[in-house]
């Protein structure tokens, strides 16, 4: 069956930029999880949905980052006035919660020039 | 915190000989645990997982053991091949989100 899919998978955009990044997750998966990896980094945890609402938003690294979700399927991750730092690779999981595994999509290479 | 670059921890093995890649989790309340690999270019994909309440899971060439006491996982790969090569990471989660806390990561590097 179709797995995650994220748009676009790759994203160069100028400092001071807005950028979108979407995630369609699996078919029936409540829950969805929003993470960034960067070479500094590692594998970093951003914002959580159960549902169309976030009850953990706690990784998200400023109020530039925002995050929605629809139709309890797609979501997408906004950041604002994009910084270089912000450059990384963005990825979505989605699962069906509770002791389930997460599973992730090809990601979004995000690239601020 | 910051840090100029991960350097990972690599595993190198030959063809055909069984891996074993280790990772020391971080809270004693973490509940559950999965292993992902991941290739260049690709997200993590899931291998396995495991509930704090086992001890040990086997799935196809791949078993994954847990050590409460000491706060330890390992993944074992059997007759490990060529398209074994990749990025290992361990995860673990607990609570009510389910937010997945990734360690360093380890390359497992297969030589032919």
């Amino acid at each position: 069956g179709a797995g995650v899919s994220q748009s676009p998978s790759n994203k160069v955009t100028e400092k001071g930029k807005d950028v979108e990044l979407r995630c369609d997750p699996i078919s029936g998966h409540t829950a969805l999880y929003w993470y960034r990896q960067s070479l500094g980094q590692g594998l970093e945890f951003l914002i959580y949905f159960q549902g169309n609402s976030a009850p953990d938003k706690s990784g998200l690294p400023s109020d530039r980052f925002s995050a929605e979700r629809t139709g309890g399927s797609v979501s997408t991750l906004t950041i604002q006035r994009t910084q270089q730092e912000d450059s990384a690779v963005y990825l979505c999981a989605s699962s069906l919660g509770g002791f389930s595994g997460q599973y992730f999509g090809p990601g979004t290479r995000l690239t601020v020039t | 915190g910051e840090s100029v670059g991960l350097h990972l921890p690599t595993l190198s093995v030959q063809e055909g000989d069984n891996s074993i890649i280790n990772c020391a989790y971080s809270n004693s309340a973490s509940d559950y645990f999965i292993w992902y690999k991941q290739e260049s270019g690709k997200g993590p994909q899931f291998i396995i997982d495991i509930r704090s309440n086992m001890d040990k899971r086997q799935g196809q060439r791949v078993t994954v053991l847990l050590n409460k006491t000491v706060k330890h996982l390992s993944l074992q790969i059997a007759a490990t091949q060529p398209g074994d090569s990749a990025v290992y990471f361990c995860a673990e989660t607990g609570g009510a989100t389910n937010k997945l806390i990734f360690g360093t990561g380890t390359l497992l590097a297969v030589q032919p």
